[in-house]
């Protein structure tokens, strides 16, 4: 399940399962959106990006989904691994401006065997 | 390429001293940014940098300074640690958008 405090979010499910991370901007004028996964001691990494021309993308494993009328992004992890257990952040960018990200909360993943 | 490093990973400082961490990338960014990671937390822009010569505060610059020369380094200063400093930084440079970011220094001040 979901837990939300002071501290990061946390979202735990079995190995197999399929994962949704969510995640509320707040910048309506926003056009382009990334997610970072940040593994323990390590700097976020890129997975996956799209613009706002797009309602869903698809990478290996993994997909993201753009509302923009409710400025909401979700990333789906499909058949989850151990390996998937990390922090995930998502960024919005407003292309028009400077490459300024604005990172959401971010939600710690963690994946029991 | 090796990306975007930094030095050093680890340091432990005194209350009231400086130092300065480090940030190299060799591809050639003209964005670059220095972030700060507090335990269990998200990430809080300190200061950027659009270009060789240009910087600016980012959300939480108090306590910090930055200057950029060369398009290549971003150095962040910290001229008093104090114990609120304590944290992890994290320099990143980017490309149209999307920020590839250096492996850390923790830092610590006791």
């Amino acid at each position: 399940g979901e837990s939300v405090g002071l501290h990061l979010p946390t979202l735990s499910v079995q190995e197999g399962d399929n994962s949704i991370i969510n995640c509320a901007y707040s910048n309506s004028a926003s056009d382009y959106f990334i997610w970072y996964k940040q593994e323990s001691g390590k700097g976020p990494q890129f997975i996956i990006d799209i613009r706002s021309n797009m309602d869903k993308r698809q990478g290996q494993r993994v997909t993201v989904l753009l509302n923009k009328t409710v400025k909401h992004l979700s990333l789906q992890i499909a058949a989850t691994q151990p390996g998937d257990s990390a922090v995930y952040f998502c960024a919005e960018n407003e292309s028009g401006g400077s490459y300024i990200p604005t990172f959401g909360r971010g939600t710690s993943l963690i994946v029991h065997p | 390429n090796a990306g975007v490093t930094q030095t050093p990973k680890f340091r432990i400082l005194k209350i009231g001293q400086s130092m300065t961490l480090q940030c190299a990338q060799d591809m050639n960014h003209n964005y670059m940014y220095w972030y700060r990671q507090d335990p269990g937390m998200g990430l809080k822009l300190i200061y950027y940098s659009v270009g060789a010569g240009i910087t600016d505060k980012g959300e939480v610059p108090n306590g910090y300074n930055v200057s950029r020369s060369t398009t290549e380094d971003f150095p962040l200063r910290l001229e008093l640690a104090a114990p609120s400093q304590t944290s992890v930084y994290f320099c990143a440079s980017s490309h149209r958008g999307e920020l590839f970011f250096g492996e850390g220094s923790r830092l610590t001040v006791l």
